[in-house]
C-alpha cells in the first residue's frame, strides 16, 4: 500500500502559468481533500470530494479548480498562478474521521 | 475567525519530562477531535483522537484530555523523547457527511536531549 501519493513534489511557476497537481490513494477511500499550509496559518481546506464525480468548496477555494473523475484520484488545478498561491499543498483521503495525508507539493510562484 | 486555536507556536521540553500541548476551540458543534504530528518535508500523520463523549483517551505515551465546558483539549506526552520533536496540529470536526477537519495553526515541539 502506497497510501496517498502526490505528484509533483516540487514545482516553480511563473505568474499566469497553469498547472495540475495529482493526488492518488489506494485505500479505496470515499473522501478526498486538498489543503494548503502557510506559515502561521495551519492547514486550510481548499476543495474536497465526498465521492467519485463530486467536488465542493472548502475554506479557501478561489483560484483553484478540482476534479474527481476516478475514485482513487483527486486533481487540483491552478489556471493562472499568482504569487499568493506559493505554498505547500497537501492531499488527504479518509473513510471515517481520520484523514491520511500525502507528502506534500511545494509550489513557488514567481 | 479561527475556530481552532493553538496559542503556543512553540514549546521546548527536556527529554524524559512531560510535554503538554494545548488547543482551544470555539464551535460547540465540534464532537470529534484529533491530533496530528508533522515532521519537516512530510505530510501530517494521525496521532490520537477523542470523541466528545469521553474526557480522556490514552495510547501509550500519548494522552488527550477534553474539557468540553472550557472548549479545551490538551495532548500529554510522557516521557518526551527527541523523536517527538515535530509540529503538532489539533483538529476538530462535527458529525456530517463530509468529515471536514478544521485545523489549528500548530505547535512546534522541541525535545532537548
Amino acid at each position: 500500500n502506497a497510501g496517498v501519493t502526490q505528484t509533483p513534489k516540487f514545482r516553480v511557476l511563473k505568474t499566469g502559468q497553469s498547472m495540475t497537481l495529482l493526488c492518488a490513494q489506494d485505500m479505496n477511500h470515499e473522501y478526498m481533500y486538498w489543503y494548503r499550509q502557510d506559515p502561521g496559518m495551519g492547514l486550510r481546506l481548499i476543495h474536497y470530494s465526498v465521492g467519485e464525480g463530486t467536488t465542493a468548496k472548502g475554506e479557501v477555494p478561489d483560484g483553484y479548480n478540482v476534479s474527481r473523475l476516478k475514485k482513487q484520484n483527486f486533481l487540483l488545478g491552478l489556471e493562472s498562478a499568482a504569487p499568493s498561491q506559493t505554498s505547500v499543498y497537501f492531499c488527504a483521503s479518509s473513510s471515517l474521521e481520520e484523514q491520511y495525508f500525502g507528502p506534500g507539493t511545494r509550489l513557488t510562484v514567481t | 475567525d479561527q475556530q481552532v486555536k493553538q496559542n503556543s507556536p512553540s514549546l521546548s521540553v527536556q527529554e524524559g519530562r512531560i510535554s503538554i500541548l494545548n488547543c482551544d476551540y470555539t464551535n460547540s458543534m465540534f464532537d470529534y477531535f484529533l491530533w496530528y504530528k508533522k515532521y519537516p518535508a512530510e505530510g501530517p500523520t494521525f496521532l490520537i483522537s477523542i470523541s466528545s463523549i469521553k474526557d480522556k483517551n490514552e495510547d501509550g505515551r500519548f494522552t488527550v484530555f477534553l474539557n468540553k465546558s472550557a472548549k479545551h483539549l490538551s495532548l500529554h506526552i510522557v516521557p518526551s523523547q527527541p523523536g517527538d520533536s515535530a509540529v503538532y496540529f489539533c483538529a476538530a470536526t462535527h458529525g456530517g457527511a463530509t468529515n471536514k477537519l478544521i485545523f489549528g495553526t500548530g505547535t512546534l515541539l522541541a525535545v532537548q536531549p
